[in-house]
């Protein structure tokens, strides 16, 4: 029932790109997306409804695609401030929630 | 504006004892959930409660975990008799009415079973 997230880590430079994928096995209403920095909370970074939107704000965006039961979100043009470990959150029917396995994100200069 | 306020931020108890964890939610938000941060592992779900009611409680233990929100004061998550499995970050966090999708997050309780 918890969402699956690829990959599980990935490094990057500053200025590169990212994708990184949640997959749930159940029909899902919404996907969160959270970034979780070590040894803090997690901070809310957004919230894609069922209707298939895709939102964004500053470099980092996101899709989702209720058919599918993904979610992707895209880091562009990354900055050393988005290292962190990045966790997608699902709802399904019942009210079912459930944060994915989440993915380390490493940006170095 | 406080956000969701947690204490204590560090707890270590012996195996045994009793943990009790409190959650203040943001003013105005009525919602409370607590999620559990295992080492080197993800957020899991508890439960999701409102004041004085139990919402949902399907990723609590069976045992040995409660949860309650009362009318007035925090929201406290209590283990009784720790086990070293206990060790982890609790995270609560809060969400306004009917928003239960925007949720604002506390510092955490890192609680240490010896």
């Amino acid at each position: 029932q918890q969402p699956v997230q690829s990959p599980q880590a990935v490094i990057l430079r500053e200025g590169e790109d990212a994708v990184i994928n949640c997959s749930s096995s159940k029909a899902l209403y919404s996907v969160h997306w959270y970034r979780q920095k070590h040894g803090e909370a997690p901070v809310f970074l957004m919230i894609l409804l069922k209707g298939g939107e895709q939102k964004g704000h500053e470099k980092i965006s996101a899709s989702f695609n209720e058919k599918k039961q993904q979610s992707s979100l895209y880091l562009t043009a990354s900055q050393l401030s988005y290292s962190g470990t990045y966790f997608c959150g699902t709802e399904s029917t019942g009210n079912q929630f459930y944060f994915g396995t989440g993915t380390s994100l490493t940006v170095i200069p | 504006n406080a956000g969701v306020m947690q204490n204590p931020r560090h707890l270590v108890r012996r195996r045994g004892q009793e943990a009790r964890l409190r959650c203040s939610p943001m003013k105005g938000h009525s919602h409370v959930y607590w999620y559990r941060q295992l080492p080197e592992e993800g957020l899991k779900f508890m439960v999701y409660l409102q004041k004085e009611n139990i919402i949902d409680e399907s990723g609590m233990p069976k045992e040995r975990f409660s949860a309650e929100f009362p009318k007035e004061g925090p929201s406290i998550l209590r283990i009784q008799q720790v086990v070293r499995g206990d060790s982890a970050a609790y995270f609560c966090a809060s969400s306004p009415p009917s928003r239960w999708d925007e949720q604002f997050f506390g510092p955490g309780t890192r609680l240490t079973v010896l």
